[in-house]
């Protein structure tokens, strides 16, 4: 069975770090484009964060770049996102999902794991 | 930045049509998927490519772009059907995924 399983997120308070992973499963890990989006409560889908198969192209959104790092093991089979310097707006579900190349469809999306920042 | 457009609600009645746009500059000339999500669950690739239909998507699902304008069209809609849906591209100019606002699909 195809699958991605997020893991990581939790409650931090501004200024803080968390590290997220993304374990997939039953697809070629190492030929896929890895991507990571979030969902703010109530709110629509936002891209974050996209790498190409074997990490040679790496692409974030503006309102992350400089403090989120994405990154992959694809010995591993797993994808994970840094996320440093974590202010409020930075709550959300974060979903990571896979792509036959940067500019495909994301095909095969994980359950999302929950990150809320907060004093 | 490249902005995707769609209407935040469209109503619809069992058995009837629904068309949901997603507009924006030269969208033609760009790839368009399209990506359902129910309440509490994660989003499900419906329509990818303008046009082409994910294994185990119903045929009632189609989508077409061009111009400045990408729809994705769901015919004989169902219950089942209501859901939040949204469109994504790609853009080239700035090496970023973007999605549109997304729409609430009613089943009336």
């Amino acid at each position: 069975e195809v699958q991605l399983v997020e893991s990581g997120g939790g409650l931090v308070k501004p200024g803080g770090s968390l590290r997220l992973s993304c374990a997939a499963s039953g697809f070629t890990f190492s030929s896929y484009s890895m991507n990571w989006v979030r969902q703010a409560p109530g709110k629509g889908l936002e891209w974050v964060s996209s790498i190409s198969s074997s990490s040679s192209y790496i692409y974030y959104a503006d309102s992350v770049k400089g403090r989120f790092t994405i990154s992959r093991d694809n010995a591993k089979n797993s994808l994970y996102l840094q996320m440093n310097s974590l202010r409020a707006e930075d709550t959300a579900v974060y979903y990571c999902a896979n792509s036959g190349t940067l500019l495909g469809a994301f095909d095969i999306w994980g359950q999302g794991t929950m990150v809320t920042v907060s004093s | 930045s490249y902005v995707l457009t769609q209407p935040p609600s469209v109503s619809v009645a069992p058995g009837k049509t629904a068309r949901i746009t997603c507009g924006g500059n030269n969208i033609g000339s760009k790839s368009v998927h399209w990506y359902q999500q129910k309440p509490g669950q994660a989003p499900v690739l419906v329509i990818y490519y303008d046009s082409d239909r994910p294994s185990g998507i119903p045929e009632r699902f189609s989508g077409s772009n061009s111009g400045n304008t990408a729809t994705l069209t769901i015919s004989r809609v169902e219950a089942g059907d209501e859901a939040d849906y949204y469109c994504q591209v790609w853009d080239s100019s700035s090496d970023s995924v973007v999605f549109g606002g997304g729409t609430k699909l009613t089943v009336l």
